[in-house]
């Protein structure tokens, strides 16, 4: 089993600052099969980012993913008060299909 | 526009058996795979496993197996997870979600709005 180690557990910032989250996987991913979830309180994850680096339908270009092998990020270059949310990262690469544990993004 | 509505909450007794309904519209059902995923109360992700609507073959994730049956009904597009012999640890929320058309490896575009399942006795 992959297993997706995120950090750091909660990210505190200001408005208009940058945000960068980090996932790391226990086994190389192939960077095809790495997504970005975002989650809001009470409401179901959206997907941000697929294939690690492309922005999902709808979501802001002040999100951005990077990354390979085993070290992925998830970006957010300018924090708005709507960014708050847990952010997870998955890779459907093999089976099981796994999330890491979440990074909180507070203002 | 691609829609997921899960039915409502449940509430069950130790041992018993919960069944969400998943009902999909907005596309072709037969098309894209439906996985199942679980949130636990202030918890991370867990997927469940993930069914084929189209042939209704099904893959479940090991922990799960024995307990879990993923269904579905091509007259309504409704896909279906059902689990038994509940157990405490069970409480959660339960989520669809669409996946690729192809294969099912890949990312979850659109998901239900989700189902709490809290078992109690």
């Amino acid at each position: 089993e992959v297993v997706l180690t995120q950090s750091p557990g909660t990210l505190s910032l200001s408005p208009g600052e940058r945000a960068t989250l980090s996932c790391r996987a226990s086994q190389t991913v192939s960077s095809s099969y790495l997504a970005w979830y975002q989650q809001k309180p009470g409401q179901a994850p959206r997907l941000v980012i697929y294939g690690a680096s492309s922005r999902a339908t709808g979501i802001p270009d002040r999100f951005s993913g990077s990354g390979s092998g085993t070290d992925f990020t998830l970006s957010i270059s300018r924090l708005e008060p709507e960014d708050v949310a847990v952010y997870f990262c998955q890779q459907h690469a093999t089976s099981p299909l796994t999330f890491g544990g979440g990074t909180k993004v507070e203002i | 526009q691609v829609q997921l509505v899960q039915s409502g909450a449940e509430v069950k007794k130790p041992g018993a058996s919960v069944k969400v309904a998943c009902e999909t519209s907005g596309y072709a059902f037969t098309t894209y795979y439906i996985h199942w995923v679980r949130q636990a109360p202030g918890q991370g992700l867990e997927w469940m496993g993930v069914i084929n609507p189209s042939r209704g073959t099904t893959f479940y994730v090991q922990k799960f197996q024995g307990r879990v049956s993923m269904t579905r009904d091509t007259s309504t597009s409704t896909v279906y997870m059902e689990l038994s012999s509940l157990r405490s640890e069970d409480t959660a929320v339960y989520y669809c979600a669409r996946g690729g058309s192809s294969s099912w490896y890949r990312d979850f575009d659109y998901w239900g709005q989700g189902t709490l399942v809290t078992v109690s006795s």
